[in-house]
């Protein structure tokens, strides 16, 4: 009963460097989510996917990037971190059919990310 | 747009005693509103959902909330407190009927004392 498993939960990069955060499902959802938590802030979405091969821009994707070649993985790049980077990162997925979905999202457990 | 409000970044209650945390929304139409727990260091768990149906939805948990659209609020409630609810409760609206972009507030911190 994996639900959303997400890879690393915790990494520390220095400024300029680069790196891909995991995320995988095994619920066979087609829609899934790159979120990013900041103190007192509330989630940002950063990118979304509504099936593989099709990915869209959230409110904030500046200095990421993403792709979704299988439904089940959706990986999160960062190239050039920077430290207004440092946050914590949800990954999360949903299933919606027909434009309409129960509205539910499942979250994976996070990955905390520190740019030095 | 549609935005949400949490009225309280952090709430106090004794364990046994009624809780209520408090939400008001924006939105140019009919909305879908969630409230999402995240307990320590975990990822955030659906407690409940209102989607144009009854106005007072049952979570989990013993938890409730109702819609009222003459206020625009949707107050997240419970008659007595658990120390296993102290969390982070997260108001949520839909942009659009597919879900496929939610507004989260900011969150409001629920201490649970003995």
């Amino acid at each position: 009963n994996a639900g959303v498993t997400q890879t690393p939960k915790f990494r520390i990069l220095k400024i300029g460097q680069s790196m891909t955060l995991q995320c995988a499902q095994d619920m066979n959802h087609n829609y899934m989510y790159w979120y990013r938590q900041d103190p007192g802030m509330g989630l940002k979405l950063i990118y979304y996917s509504v099936g593989a091969g099709i990915t869209d821009k959230g409110e904030v994707p500046n200095g990421y990037n993403v792709s979704r070649s299988t439904t089940e993985d959706f990986p999160l790049r960062l190239e050039l971190a920077a430290p207004s980077q440092t946050s914590v990162y949800f990954c999360a997925s949903s299933y919606i059919s027909g434009g309409a979905g129960t509205g539910e999202l499942f979250f994976g457990e996070g990955s905390r990310l520190t740019v030095l | 747009a549609q935005s949400v409000t949490q009225l309280d970044s952090h709430v106090s209650v004794s364990e046994g005693t009624p809780v209520l945390l408090r939400c008001n929304y924006s939105s140019s139409y009919s909305p879908s509103l969630f409230w999402y727990v995240q307990h320590p260091n975990k990822g955030l768990q659906l407690l409940l959902k209102y989607t144009s149906a009854a106005t007072l939805v049952k979570g989990i948990n013993g938890f409730e909330a109702e819609f009222k659209k003459s206020e625009t609020s949707f107050h997240l409630t419970k008659p007595s407190a658990h120390m296993s609810d102290a969390a982070e409760y997260f108001c949520v609206v839909s942009l659009n009927t597919g879900f496929q972009k939610l507004v989260f507030g900011t969150g409001t911190r629920l201490l649970v004392s003995p």
